[in-house]
């Protein structure tokens, strides 16, 4: 099962939107609506910041937006902030019980 | 506030087992499973199964079928992964995070600070 495929970086420059893609197969992220994105500074743990597609957790900010068409999902940040700068990771069911990651974006706010 | 506690960094030779924890409270245990999730030094994020809080029953990756054990202990409210024959491939950080109690939908909004689990001989 390899993993979902991302851009390896992406950028913008403060105040500005970027919007990272996520493109699986019709087994995970175009069968199903379980379609996650993490938030990752170096040294911590992962964050929550998008589930089920669309839905954000209590206390992301909503300049954290996601989407999916087809097999592909799509993460929009806008109003970039310095602090946003992270490495950002989705994640879909998989079937079976099963997850799979993308390879992660490193995301620069320039 | 759900809060997962993980043990500490292991140092361990090419060869031998790993079992690393996650103290799990703030919740009701039962309510819950957990995933277990690494990541080598630069690279990205490897899912390696989910176990349930409320059965035990277990879901693993298939290229860790044959050397993962995931178990948990109603008692003390605590996750366990076992990682058996340790390569240099295996050297991670290993994460626990909130699962679902019956499926792994990744709506994983807890997690574990993370154990930094070293082989080398």
């Amino acid at each position: 099962q390899s993993a979902l495929t991302q851009p390896p970086s992406a950028s913008g420059s403060p105040g500005q939107s970027v919007t990272i893609s996520c493109t699986g197969t019709s087994s995970d992220v175009g069968g199903y609506n379980y379609l996650s994105w993490f938030q990752q500074h170096p040294g911590k743990a992962p964050k929550l910041i998008i589930y089920e597609v669309y839905e954000r957790p209590s206390g992301v900010p909503d300049r954290f937006s996601g989407s999916k068409s087809g097999n592909t999902a799509s993460l929009t940040v806008s109003g970039l902030q310095a602090g946003d700068e992270a490495d950002y990771y989705c994640s879909s069911y998989a079937g079976s019980n099963t997850v799979i990651f993308g390879g992660g974006t490193k995301l620069t706010v320039l | 506030q759900f809060q997962l506690v993980q043990s500490g960094a292991e140092v361990k030779k090419p060869g031998a087992s790993v079992k690393v924890s996650c103290k799990a409270s703030g919740y009701t245990f039962s309510n819950h499973g957990f995933i277990w999730v690494r990541q080598a030094p630069g690279q990205g994020l490897e899912w390696m199964g989910w176990i349930s809080g409320y059965d035990g029953k277990t879901n693993y990756a298939q290229k860790f079928q044959d050397r993962l054990t995931m178990t948990t202990d109603t008692s003390t409210t605590t996750a366990y992964m076992e990682l058996r024959r340790l390569t240099s491939d295996d050297t991670a950080v290993y994460y626990c995070a909130k699962a679902g109690r019956m499926t792994t939908v990744p709506n994983f909004d807890s997690w574990g600070q993370g154990a930094l689990v070293t082989v080398s001989s």
